[in-house]
């Protein structure tokens, strides 16, 4: 599986965008994208994932580039509840669901 | 509703002695995990199961077992083997192939005291 490579930590107002940045320059074509998220001291909760097109829910929207070399996770309006380290995994869709966690992204979202 | 349950949330062991950790899920995922959280660090991968009687060592696999005698129970045993067991555990379920549809259980806080 490619590796991923994100920011330690970033920051943003309530109620503002929180765009966090994943570069997977190694990506194959069967590997898809995925964003979790952890809050402290729980267990990690899927967010979204994607191939190669844009994709949204009701959590986040996910951004990816044309060239799939890096994408973005965007949450819309940061709620401090947000608060939580983010993981971008990628991980080829036709294998076992082995998930190769990074340190991910410290996202501190203040009043 | 469905999920994955760890138990117990916290955990105290004497060094030397052996512990196990439950978990269990009403998911009726074919696959399950577990994972180590080390403080200010990613979830690296203990053991992993895709079917009932069956599984495989993940990276750190050195001083823990498991077992998987039923589809909905996949415990983990630290064994005295394991030189440095504090850390955060994760159990985690999957339908099996593909990423899609992980769930993790809300994690089991082992010390050894």
């Amino acid at each position: 599986d490619a590796k991923t490579t994100q920011p330690p930590s970033m920051d943003c107002a309530e109620g503002r965008a929180a765009n966090l940045p994943c570069n997977h320059s190694t990506i194959s074509g069967n590997e898809y994208v995925y964003w979790y998220r952890q809050i402290h001291s729980q267990g990690p909760q899927y967010i979204i994932h994607g191939l190669k097109n844009n994709e949204t829910n009701e959590m986040a929207s996910l951004i990816i580039t044309e060239d799939r070399k890096s994408s973005t996770l965007i949450l819309p309006h940061a709620t401090l509840r947000d608060t939580a380290v983010y993981y971008c995994i990628v991980v080829r869709g036709s294998t076992l669901g082995r998930l190769y966690f990074g340190r991910g992204t410290q996202l501190t979202v203040w009043p | 509703d469905g999920g994955i349950t760890q138990s117990p949330k916290y955990l105290f062991r004497k060094e030397g002695q052996n512990v196990t950790l439950s978990c269990e899920q009403n998911l009726n995922h074919d696959a399950m995990y577990w994972y180590r959280q080390d403080p200010g660090q990613g979830l690296r991968l203990i053991y992993y199961s895709q079917i009932v009687n069956d599984f495989q060592k993940g990276d750190i696999a050195e001083g823990y077992s498991v077992s998987r005698e039923k589809k909905e129970s996949f415990p983990l045993t630290v064994t005295s083997a394991q030189k440095n067991p504090t850390a955060f555990y994760l159990c985690a379920s999957s339908p099996g192939q593909g990423a899609y549809g992980y769930t993790f259980g809300s994690g089991t806080r082992l010390t050894v005291v």
